[in-house]
Parts: C-alpha cells; structure tokens; sequence
C-alpha cells in the first residue's frame, strides 16, 4: 500500500462545478499536510497547508481528518484556470526532510 | 523574494558529458532538496541538505553528485548519466527540513541522449 494515496482522476468537470478531492495516508505519525497545484510542464506551487481545524482561501477549503487520515481539497466555483494536476504532501515526523506526494489527481475544468 | 532560481532551464547532453545543474534561494531557508519528475509522476526526492549538510541520499546512483557551497545554493553534478535519466529536475527549499512547506524552482528539463 502506498504511503499517501489520492483519487487517481482525471475529473472533468463543467465550469462552475464544485469538486472535491480526497488524499488518504497510512502513516499515523504524521506531521504536516499540504495541497499543491502543478501546470503542465511547470513546477509544483504550494496551494495550501492543511490544518485539521479546516482552511479556507477563497473558493478552496481543506480539510483534515487525523482519526480517518485522510485530507480534502474542495474547490467551489470551479474555474477554466482551475485546471492542472492537484498533489496531496504529507511529511511525516519521523523523517524530517521527507514529503511523500500522492501521484496527483488531475482537473480539466470545461467552458 | 519568494522565489527559487534554477539554471539551465533545458539541457541536452551526450552520455560521456559532465554537467551541473545550478539553484539558487534568497529566502534564508536552511533545507534544500533535489527532486526528479517523470512525465505524468509526481516529484521523486533524490536529495535533501539541513544546515549545508547532507541529510537524505534515496539511494541515488553516484552519476548525480550533490554539493552545497553555502546556504543559498545547490548545485547537482551529471556525469556519464543515461537516457533513462532524461526528466525534470527541480530544486526546492524550505524553511527548515521539518517545515514540509516548499517552494520548487522552475526546474531543469534534461534530456540525455
């Protein structure tokens, strides 16, 4: 079984779609928990860090679920911009320096 | 600045070719990594180094040779590599390497022939 898993994709959805994105892990000595978003032939950017108190940035909520290890990303309102691979990172406190990424789940958003 | 600099952004280079691939942080950051991304998979940590020390080798085959002249920079030695070899090499860095939060440079697309 893989340390951190995510919905393998690919979604399409139309524009204005709400979506959501689910990341599970097998490590229950983990530390820290965070969304990223790639483009196409570009590098991974930090979407957003996930707390298990829940965040929200705009139309982006994340969530996280330490008793089910499993964290959430929900996109509101989807946008055509939207669109790009998401990763789900997880580091763990017994390794510090070692973010395991899930293999990505990938959003095309529709006009 | 909040950005991590990379060069050269591509390279093509023969099997008996030794290269370098340069990184470069301004964000004070003490944790800075080497990852490889093949198309279509998520970035594979090959490197990581806390405080300008080696702390994480995954097992990396000796033709990619890490070095970390100071705190701000990275670079990764290519000698005699192999076509299977030909990826995207990002650099990244963070704070330190128990904050998981990173910023990735823009990359190096390598492709060995």
């Amino acid at each position: 079984r893989k340390e951190v898993e995510q919905d393998p994709g690919p979604f399409n959805v139309p524009e204005g779609a709400t979506v959501a994105f689910n990341c599970t892990y097998s490590n229950s000595a983990s530390q820290s928990f965070f969304w990223y978003r790639q483009d196409c032939r570009k590098e991974p950017k930090l979407l957003m860090s996930v707390y298990s108190s829940g965040n929200e940035d705009g139309r982006f909520t994340a969530q996280l679920n330490r008793a089910s290890q499993y964290i959430s990303l929900l996109i509101r309102d989807s946008k055509l911009s939207d669109s790009a691979t998401y990763l789900c990172v997880v580091t763990f406190n017994t390794n510090a320096g070692k973010s395991t990424f899930g293999d990505g789940t990938t959003l095309t958003v529709k006009p | 600045d909040t950005e991590v600099t990379q060069t050269p952004k591509h390279l093509v280079m023969g099997m008996t070719n030794k290269k370098s691939l340069k990184c470069e942080q301004h964000m004070g950051h003490r944790a800075m990594y080497w990852y490889k991304q093949k198309a279509k998979k998520p970035p594979e940590l090959m490197f990581v180094y806390s405080y300008e020390k080696l702390s994480i080798n995954e097992s990396v085959p000796s033709r990619f040779s890490p070095e970390c002249p100071n705190s701000s920079l990275l670079n990764l030695h290519l000698h005699a590599l192999q076509p299977e070899d030909s990826a995207l090499y990002l650099c990244a860095s963070s704070q330190d390497a128990t904050v998981g939060k990173l910023f990735f440079g823009s990359g190096t697309q390598l492709s060995v022939l």
